[in-house]
């Protein structure tokens, strides 16, 4: 079974912090998501990545910026956090075109 | 119009019913389909992938009707522990994949 990690199921954080969340998958899968998911908004793509040091934004991208400097990892970066960044954040990851994603537990962000 | 568009519900059936949800998708181009279930505060979890010919896996049957343009999941004798949300994902020829906004269940004993 494929294994998608992220590091903390909860946070809570500060207005200007510099959050990180970091995803982690075990099946040396090229490709890896980030999304966030809110009450009658659906799941939106923040950041993808395809390869290695490799990333391309998504539908929402502003405010966040990410880094996937080993292919296991794919790490999510707020660089000044924001209370509309509350939110559940949803990492996934997937093989070739024609495999499913498979999620990680998911984060849920809360910006005080 | 969005690119994939599922009907909200909630569809609300006793146990033992039969329900189908459809998913419709704009890009002719798709190619990978699936679907989700996601309960309550938790992950989406894949159900099952679509297949052209239409697949089965106990209680549920998926269908893909590219004519149309829509794929659907049928659940027969429902369960009270089949109360989730449902989400279509599709994919084009390209890395992204487009999931609806989902369909609540509430199966009732």
């Amino acid at each position: 079974d494929v294994k998608v990690t992220q590091s903390s199921r909860y946070l809570v954080k500060r207005t200007g912090e510099k959050v990180f969340l970091e995803c982690v998958q075990d099946m040396d899968h090229e490709n890896m998501f980030w999304y966030r998911q809110d009450p009658g908004l659906g799941l939106r793509l923040i950041y993808f990545s395809y390869d290695v040091k490799m990333k391309e934004k998504g539908d929402i991208p502003e405010g966040y910026s990410v880094s996937r400097e080993k292919k296991e990892r794919f790490s999510l970066i707020l660089e000044s956090a924001s209370t509309n960044q509350t939110s559940m954040y949803l990492c996934a990851s997937r093989g070739d075109n024609n495999q499913p994603q498979h999620f990680g537990d998911g984060t849920r962000l809360s910006i005080l | 119009r969005k690119e994939v568009e599922q009907d909200p519900g909630p569809f609300n059936v006793p146990e033992g019913a039969t329900v189908a949800f459809n998913c419709t998708y704009s890009n002719s181009a798709s190619q990978s389909f699936f679907w989700y279930r996601q309960d309550c505060r938790k992950e989406p979890k894949l159900l099952m992938s679509v297949y052209s010919s239409g697949n089965e896996d106990g209680r549920f049957t998926a269908q893909l009707n590219r004519a149309s343009q829509y794929i659907s999941l049928l659940i027969r004798d429902s369960k009270l522990s089949d109360s989730a949300t449902y989400l279509c994902a599709v994919r084009g020829g390209g890395l992204k994949t487009i999931f609806g906004a989902g369909t609540r269940l509430f199966v009732k004993a």
